[in-house]
Order: C-alpha cells, then sequence, then structure tokens
C-alpha cells in the first residue's frame, strides 16, 4: 500500500511564526502535492512538483512556499504564519502516466490552527 | 481549466436507503474523474475513478457512479446505505495528460438509524 506520511497531525503557532509542514511517500511518485482544506470550499491546490526541486504553483499559493529535495519528501513552509493560514493541510502524492489517470493518494492531514 | 460543482453540501438518509450524491464538472477537454472519501479526522482515499471505457464504474464498498458525457456528470450512487458510510464525498476532475486534480466542495452524507 502507498503510504504518504505527514510529521505533525496537529499544530499550534503563533502569529508571525515560521512553520514546517513536512511530508514523505514510500512509493517512488513523481508527483507531489500540497492541498489545503477548508469547510465548504474543499480541497483547493497550493502548489505541486513534479520531479525534485521542481515545484508549480496552484490555486492559492500565497503566503506559502515549499521545497522538495528529494523525491520522497515534499515541505511546506508558511513563512509567516496568519490566523487566516488556520486549516487543514492534506499532502498527496500520485505516480505519472495513463494507468494511474492521476489517482492520487493522501497523508492522514495537518490540523494547523494560527493563534 | 476544469471546474466541479457538488449538487448537495449536506445528505441525510435513513440507513438502508439508497442514496445518489450528485457531481457536474466542466471541461473543455478529456478529463478522469473520481469519487474520493473522507472519514472523521482522516486523509482522503479514492472510492472509484472513471479513465475511460464503460460508464458505469463499480467502487469500494458497494458505491458506484456513472459517468455521462452529454449531461457532464458523474453521480455517486449506492443502493442501500450503512451507518459506516457516514463520511465526506468528494468529486474530482483531472485534465487527461495534465497534472492537477481540481476538487468539488464535498457532500457531507449523514446516514441515520
Amino acid at each position: 500500500d502507498v503510504k504518504v506520511t505527514q510529521s505533525s497531525r496537529y499544530l499550534v503557532k503563533r502569529t508571525g511564526e515560521k512553520v514546517f509542514l513536512e511530508c514523505v511517500q514510500d512509493m517512488d511518485h513523481e508527483n507531489m502535492f500540497w492541498y489545503r482544506q477548508d469547510p465548504g470550499l474543499g480541497l483547493r491546490l497550493i502548489y505541486f512538483s513534479y520531479d525534485v526541486k521542481m515545484k508549480e504553483k496552484g490555486d492559492i499559493p500565497e503566503g506559502y512556499s515549499v521545497s522538495r529535495e528529494k523525491k520522497e519528501r515534499f515541505s511546506l513552509i508558511l513563512e509567516s504564519a496568519s490566523t487566516n493560514q488556520t486549516s487543514m493541510y492534506l499532502c498527496a502524492s500520485s505516480p505519472p502516466g495513463e494507468s494511474s489517470g492521476n489517482t492520487i493518494y493522501f497523508g492522514e492531514g495537518s490540523w494547523l490552527t494560527v493563534v | 481549466a476544469q471546474s466541479v460543482t457538488q449538487l448537495d453540501s449536506q445528505v441525510p438518509v435513513f440507513e438502508e436507503a439508497p442514496v445518489e450524491l450528485r457531481c457536474n464538472y466542466s471541461s473543455s477537454v478529456s478529463v478522469y474523474l473520481f469519487w474520493y472519501v473522507q472519514y472523521p479526522n482522516q486523509g482522503l482515499q479514492l472510492l472509484l475513478k472513471y479513465l475511460s471505457g464503460s460508464t458505469l464504474v463499480k467502487g469500494i464498498n458497494g458505491f458506484e457512479a456513472e459517468f455521462n458525457k452529454s449531461q457532464t456528470s458523474f453521480h455517486l450512487r449506492k443502493p442501500s446505505v450503512h451507518i459506516s458510510d457516514t463520511a465526506e464525498y468528494f468529486c474530482a476532475v483531472s485534465r487527461v495528460g495534465g497534472f492537477k486534480t481540481i476538487f468539488g466542495a464535498g457532500t457531507r452524507l449523514f446516514v441515520k438509524a
């Protein structure tokens, strides 16, 4: 089974802090994603990466950055956390190619509260 | 660009009743279609997907969905639900050959005894 592991399930951070959310996948997938989930809005894509050191902005990249130094690891960084970044963050990965049809495998999620 | 609309934010239903969760999508190119399920305090997991071929797709836990190209819909159905089906369900679309998957806002299914 594919396993996507997010390092922290629950975090509480102060406004202005720099926050790191870490994600590791064990299936050698090329593609990795960070989504944000908010009630009534579904999942919104923050950033994605299709290769090591490659990154692309998603739909809501403002206030976030990412790092992918190794294929299995994809980190989300909040440079200066704000209260409107309180949310559930979901990391995901997917293999490339037509056979998978972009099927995505998700981690358990990280609940971030910014106070 | 693609978009997904889930027509119901919440669907309450009694146990053993049938259920349909509605999903419409918009795209000018060929797409893949998905339903994911999220149980409380968990990440999302794939329920079923349409890539090509037969328009009726069967998934896990007795769910199925039908791809209707003319109506740009991909509704999810189950003939008899259980309490354990209480969860949030997300419809999603991905362009063939693309990287991004776009998710709907979700439908919360609440199964009552």
